[in-house]
């Protein structure tokens, strides 16, 4: 079956700039997440949807920052008045349900460049 | 405060050979899960395998086996006769602690290269 994808795979963008991130889960997953890997950070969690429960935004590094999930489905990530440090690869992954137990499947990620 | 440490930042080895990718996590939780993730340079995180905190048998799939020991809170990675597509960072992770809902929290990750 499909994995998670993620579109775009690269974006380029100048400082300053908003951007919006899309990722659809696996279908019939629950869950879904969005993280962010960097050189200096490694793999960071950003913020992760289940169901129709108020979503953790706890990850989110600002308040240029935002996600929403559209119909339990689809998700895009939102940022806004782009920085340099920005620059990042963004993983979404989504599992069957939230909780803990479930495995993480992720998408191909989109690599984002801020000049 | 919940944390994975992957000590070794690179690994080289000769085709082969067999190599161990360390992990050490820290947690006040008694129910807890741990995952391995391989990232290839193709760079998405393919799952290996996940753990809970009540199992600590040992585990073997093909030329992959993992060592749980809750004692010294480590899950080490082992590829038996490795070879070049072994080549990849290796991601552990801890999830399912309480109060964190379902995020992951990774370690550092440890690249392995694989050398004809």
């Amino acid at each position: 079956g499909a994995g998670v994808s993620q579109s775009p795979s690269n974006k380029v963008t100048e400082k300053g700039k908003d951007v919006e991130l899309r990722c659809d889960p696996i279908s019939g997953h629950t869950a879904l997440y969005w993280y962010r890997q960097s050189l200096g950070q490694g793999l960071e969690f950003l913020i992760y949807f289940q169901g129709n429960s108020a979503p953790d935004k706890s990850g989110l590094p600002s308040d240029r920052f935002s996600a929403e999930r559209t119909g339990g489905s689809v998700s895009t990530l939102t940022i806004q008045r782009t920085q340099q440090e920005d620059s990042a690869v963004y993983l979404c992954a989504s599992s069957y349900t939230s909780g803990g137990p479930d495995t993480q499947y992720f998408g191909p990620g989109t690599r984002l460049t801020v000049l | 405060a919940q944390k994975v440490t992957q000590a070794q930042t690179e690994i080289s080895v000769v085709e082969k050979e067999d190599v161990t990718l360390d992990c050490v996590y820290e947690t006040r939780d008694t129910t807890y899960y741990l995952f391995w993730y391989k990232q290839p340079p193709s760079g998405e995180l393919v799952f290996l395998i996940r753990r809970n905190s009540f199992d600590e048998q040992n585990e073997i799939s093909g030329r992959y086996s993992w060592n749980f020991q809750k004692s010294t809170s480590s899950f080490n990675f082992t590829i038996t006769a490795s070879q070049v597509v072994d080549s990849a960072v290796y991601f552990c992770a801890l999830g399912g602690v309480y109060n964190q809902g379902g995020k992951l929290i990774f370690g550092q990750g440890t690249e392995l290269s694989v050398k004809p």
